[in-house]
């Protein structure tokens, strides 16, 4: 079906380490893709983008990657912190400008 | 510079009620965007408006509507409430129509139905 998904609802990586989040999509026609970030109580709140046109972007700590061939989407942070621990989230964005979250990743730091 | 706001925190309320959320957007933000989320889900969209208008919609049925007033701060209001509405509704706001500018949210609405 036309959803995003995410291969692991939870993650649990060890402080200092990098995290890798992963989540496939269905849909070739999107062209657009954002990754957030909810903290508990909180709103999501956008961590970085690309466009279907790409296929990395970079920004501070984070690197997202597009792989068009096979519908799949990462989020890798460096250096994780304890501040990353949230869900994570994928969301599509259809050409028609509809909007699709996926379920969630939840990542957890080990001390 | 305030961001998002959202009221109340929390509500409950009966099957077969109806109920009004709040929203008033980041300073300088003229398009509201609603969402629902069920617990351990991801948002889903309900509905965009900019002019004061729905300009788009997801996949909600009628018993769910919203207006936005001219200082761009929206209402959701949700009518013959089911037990299946309980969630955390989320309103972002943006500068611009349409889903590709960056979407500002609120800390959402807990919303029980019982």
């Amino acid at each position: 079906g036309e959803s995003v998904g995410l291969h692991l609802p939870t993650l649990s990586v060890q402080e200092g380490d990098n995290s890798i989040i992963n989540c496939a999509y269905s849909n070739s026609a999107s062209d657009y893709f954002i990754w957030y970030k909810q903290e508990s109580g909180k709103g999501p709140q956008f961590i970085i983008d690309i466009r279907s046109n790409m296929d990395k972007r970079q920004g501070q700590r984070v690197t997202v990657l597009l792989n068009k061939t096979v519908k799949h989407l990462s989020l890798q942070i460096a250096a994780t912190q304890p501040g990353d621990s949230a869900v994570y989230f994928c969301a599509e964005i259809y050409r028609d400008d509809k909007i699709i979250f996926g379920k969630g990743t939840r990542l957890h730091i080990l001390p | 510079d305030a961001g998002v706001t959202q009221s109340p925190t929390h509500l409950i309320k009966t099957r077969g009620q109806q109920v009004t959320l709040r929203c008033s957007p980041k300073s300088g933000h003229d398009t509201v965007s609603w969402y629902q989320q069920a617990l351990g889900q991801g948002p889903q969209f309900i509905f965009q408006y900019y002019e004061e208008e729905e300009r788009q919609r997801g996949n909600f049925p009628d018993r769910f509507s919203g207006h936005q007033f001219p200082n761009y701060s929206s209402e959701l209001n949700v009518n013959a409430l089911l037990l299946g509405d309980s969630a955390l509704y989320l309103c972002a706001s943006s500068l611009g129509q349409g889903m590709t500018y960056e979407q500002y949210f609120g800390p959402g609405t807990r919303l029980t139905v019982t």
